[in-house]
């Protein structure tokens, strides 16, 4: 994997289910992996920052994991609200010394009340 | 409101205009990113300042763009003679680097972006 890579590009489901979303990254060179909520007209919202090989991060009715050795994090919603509708970003730091974030092109969730 | 902001949050110019963004970052930040979205892809970054110092330009960033931040606070961002292929959402970031402490562990901040429509 060269780029950041999110998976499914879209997705529709229903008040209360449960879901999750894939980040795949290059896992050479790996520093950091951050997910963002951005809903529309808001600014992007920092949910999480990852670095550690097996870490587990958990906000309220979200949680996401990251694999750094096989290149992949989970971000998980559990029973999904309205609200949640948002597209949700991944983006990593290449290493240090370089500042600058390496988006995927993110996963929009719609949840149907 | 103490987050990132930006100005204009709209801008729709014809093609061959100059326009200028401002994004002003929360206050003790001291670095600023900017990054531009277009249509179907993730933010992409365009370059970086440490206080008033540029450190990091993106190959994106032709010599139609500069970007400023006299006074390490505010920030500008400039597009001489616009193609419509700049067309897209400017965002801004800032984060706060703090010495003892990994530039990963910096979370950056996001503005609302500015959407450039180039007609």
């Amino acid at each position: 994997i060269l780029n950041v890579e999110q998976s499914p590009q879209s997705l529709h489901v229903q008040e209360g289910d449960s879901t999750n979303f894939t980040c795949s990254f290059p896992s050479s060179n790996f520093y950091a992996l951050h997910w963002y909520r951005w809903e529309t007209a808001k600014s992007p919202e920092a949910l999480f920052v990852m670095t550690l090989n097996g870490d587990e991060k958990k906000k309220g009715r979200i949680s996401a994991t990251l694999n750094t050795k096989e290149g992949y994090s989970y971000l998980y919603i559990k029973g999904s609200q309205p609200e949640d509708s948002a597209t949700y970003l991944c983006a990593t730091h290449s290493g240090a010394g370089s500042y600058q974030l390496t988006f995927g092109k993110g996963t929009k969730l719609s949840v149907i009340p | 409101d103490t987050g990132v902001s930006q100005n204009p949050r709209h801008k729709i110019t014809k093609r061959g205009q100059n326009v200028t963004f401002r994004c002003d970052p929360i206050s003790e930040h001291n670095r600023l990113y900017w990054y531009r979205q277009t249509l179907g892809q993730g933010p992409e970054f365009l370059t970086y300042f440490q206080n008033e110092a540029q450190l990091e330009k993106s190959r994106l960033l032709s010599d139609r763009f500069s970007a400023e931040r006299p006074k390490g606070s505010f920030s500008t961002l400039e597009i001489q003679r616009t193609e419509q292929g700049d067309s897209a959402m400017y965002l801004c970031a800032s984060s706060l680097a703090r010495d003892l402490i990994p530039s990963s562990y910096n979370e950056q901040f996001f503005g609302p972006g500015t959407r450039l429509t180039v007609l």
